[in-house]
C-alpha cells in the first residue's frame, strides 16, 4: 500500500541553525499537508499546499516556515532560523481528492530538537 | 472556527472489556470528523471516518463511531478491547472552508491483561 515517508526520522539541530524536513508524499496525490505536535500537546496544522502554492496557513506557519515542491516527488517544510520552542514532532500528509471529507494520509514524522 | 474535545487524555480497559473513547466537537457548519489511530514511534493511521449519510460508521480493526450532531458527538467504541489496541487515539474536525484538520489532545487507551 502506498504511504507517505519522511525524512530524517530525528534531526537535532542548534538554536538559529536553518532546518529542511522532507516528505514524499503519495504519488497521485495533489494536496499536501505539515502538521506538528509538540511534546504533550495537540497535533496542530501548519500549512496545507495544493498546485504549487500555498492554499491556506495557520497563525503558526510565520515567515520563519516556508514549503516547497521542488520536484515531481518531494515536498519540503524549512525553518530559516530554529528556536528552542521549534522543537516538535513535524507530520507531512497527502489526499488525493478536493473533496472536504477525503482521507489525509500521514507519514510517520520526523522529530525535531533544537539544543 | 473549528474545535475537537477528547474526554480523558488516558483511558484504561480490561482486555475483553467495551471501550469508548469521547470527542465533541464545535463546528459553525456541518463537519468532516475522523478518528485516527497512532501506535509508537509511527505516523496517524485512519481509523475511520464521518463525511456524509449514515451516522454510524465502521472502520478499521472493528472500531466503529456514531454522529450525533444533537449532542456535537462523535465518540468511538469497540465491543472487546484487544491488548494490541494499546495505542494513542485522536479525534479531527474538518469544514467550514478549511482545509486542515483540528485535532483534539488525543486519549491514551491503556489495556490491561
Amino acid at each position: 500500500e502506498p504511504e507517505v515517508t519522511q525524512t530524517p526520522s530525528h534531526q537535532v539541530t542548534q538554536m538559529g541553525q536553518e532546518v529542511i524536513l522532507r516528505c514524499v508524499p503519495i504519488s497521485n496525490h495533489l494536496y499536501f499537508y505539515w502538521y506538528r505536535q509538540i511534546l504533550g500537546q495537540k497535533v496542530e496544522f501548519l500549512v496545507s499546499f495544493y498546485n504549487n502554492e500555498i492554499s491556506e496557513k495557520s497563525e503558526i506557519f510565520d515567515d520563519q516556515f516556508s514549503v516547497e515542491r521542488p520536484d515531481g516527488s518531494n515536498f519540503t517544510l524549512k525553518i530559516r532560523s530554529t528556536k528552542l520552542e521549534d522543537s516538535a514532532m513535524y507530520f507531512c500528509a497527502s489526499r488525493a481528492y478536493s473533496g472536504g471529507g477525503d482521507t489525509q494520509y500521514f507519514g510517520p514524522g520526523t522529530r525535531l530538537t533544537v539544543l | 472556527a473549528q474545535s475537537v474535545t477528547q474526554l480523558g487524555s488516558h483511558v484504561s480497559v480490561s482486555e475483553g472489556a467495551l471501550v469508548l473513547l469521547r470527542c465533541n466537537y464545535s463546528s459553525s457548519v456541518p463537519p468532516y470528523l475522523f478518528w485516527y489511530v497512532q501506535y509508537p514511534n509511527q505516523g496517524l493511521q485512519l481509523l475511520l471516518k464521518y463525511t456524509t449519510g449514515a451516522t454510524l460508521v465502521k472502520g478499521i480493526n472493528g472500531f466503529e463511531a456514531e454522529f450525533k450532531k444533537s449532542e456535537t458527538s462523535f465518540h468511538l467504541t469497540k465491543p472487546s478491547a484487544h491488548m494490541s489496541d494499546a495505542a494513542e487515539y485522536f479525534c479531527a474536525v474538518r469544514g467550514g472552508g478549511a482545509d486542515g484538520l483540528t485535532f483534539g489532545k488525543g486519549t491514551h487507551l491503556i489495556i490491561q491483561p
